[in-house]
C-alpha cells in the first residue's frame, strides 16, 4: 500500500518570498493534517481536514499561512510571505478509522 | 498546561539495558494513547497503541495508569536501533508530546 506522498522534501528560501507544499494522502483516509515540527520540538498541528472541509485551523497563523484540500484527496499548504521562523519540517498525515496517524516523509523548509 | 508532557531526555543506556519513560496527561477522559517514534531526519511512525488493559509486543510493553494520568513505555534488552524520539499522542488527539530522547550505546 502506498504511503503519505509529499512533495517538495526539500525547500530553501528567502524571507518574505513564498512557497507550497504538496500532500497525497493514503488512498481511502478521509482525514488529513498538516504539522509543523521545530527540530527539537514534536510535531505542531496546522490544519485538520476531514474530506475538504476544515475540522481544527486554530493554530493556523493564517495572515501567513492557507491551506485547502478541494477534492478531498490532495492537499497544499502555503506560506506567504514566508518568516525566519517558519524553518521547520512540515509533515502531511493521514488517518485510519482506528485514528492511527500515517506520515509522510516531510518538506525541510529553510528561510533565509 | 499541554494536553501531554514528556521528559525530553536524553536517555542514555548501553546496549542489553532496560529503559522506561512516561507521559503525562492532562485530560481525564483519554482513555487510550498511541506511542510513535521518530528516527532522525525522519518522519513519526506508529510504535504501538495503549489501552486501560496495557499492550505488550515483543520487547515493548505500554502500559496506561489513569489514576495518576500517565502512560509508560518500557524497552527490554535494548538495542542500538532502538535509539531515536518517542512521541505519545492520545487516540483521536493532534497534541504531540515534544518525545523523550533516547539513545542506545554499544
Amino acid at each position: 500500500e502506498a504511503g503519505v506522498a509529499q512533495s517538495p522534501r526539500y525547500k530553501i528560501i528567502e524571507k518574505r518570498q513564498s512557497v507550497a507544499f504538496w500532500c497525497n494522502p493514503i488512498s481511502g483516509h478521509a482525514t488529513l493534517y498538516w504539522y509543523q515540527q521545530i527540530l527539537g520540538q514534536g510535531p505542531k498541528l496546522l490544519i485538520q481536514f476531514q474530506n475538504n472541509g476544515v475540522v481544527d485551523d486554530s493554530q493556523l497563523p493564517k495572515d501567513r499561512f492557507s491551506a485547502e484540500r478541494l477534492k478531498g484527496v490532495d492537499s497544499t499548504l502555503k506560506i506567504q510571505p514566508a518568516k525566519l521562523e517558519d524553518s521547520a519540517v512540515y509533515l502531511c498525515a493521514s488517518r485510519t478509522d482506528y485514528n492511527e496517524q500515517f506520515f509522510g516523509p516531510g518538506t525541510r523548509l529553510t528561510v533565509l | 498546561r499541554k494536553e501531554v508532557e514528556q521528559d525530553p531526555g536524553p536517555f542514555n543506556v548501553p546496549e542489553g539495558a532496560t529503559v522506561a519513560f512516561n507521559c503525562t496527561y492532562s485530560n481525564s477522559a483519554s482513555q487510550s494513547f498511541f506511542w510513535y517514534r521518530q528516527d532522525c531526519r525522519k518522519e513519526p511512525k506508529l510504535l504501538m497503541s495503549v489501552y486501560s488493559s496495557g499492550n505488550e509486543d515483543g520487547r515493548f510493553t505500554a502500559q496506561l495508569n489513569r489514576a495518576s494520568q500517565y502512560i509508560s513505555l518500557l524497552i527490554r534488552d535494548s538495542k542500538l536501533s532502538d535509539s531515536a524520539t518517542y512521541l505519545c499522542v492520545p487516540k483521536g488527539g493532534m497534541r504531540f508530546g515534544a518525545g523523550t530522547r533516547l539513545t542506545v550505546k554499544p
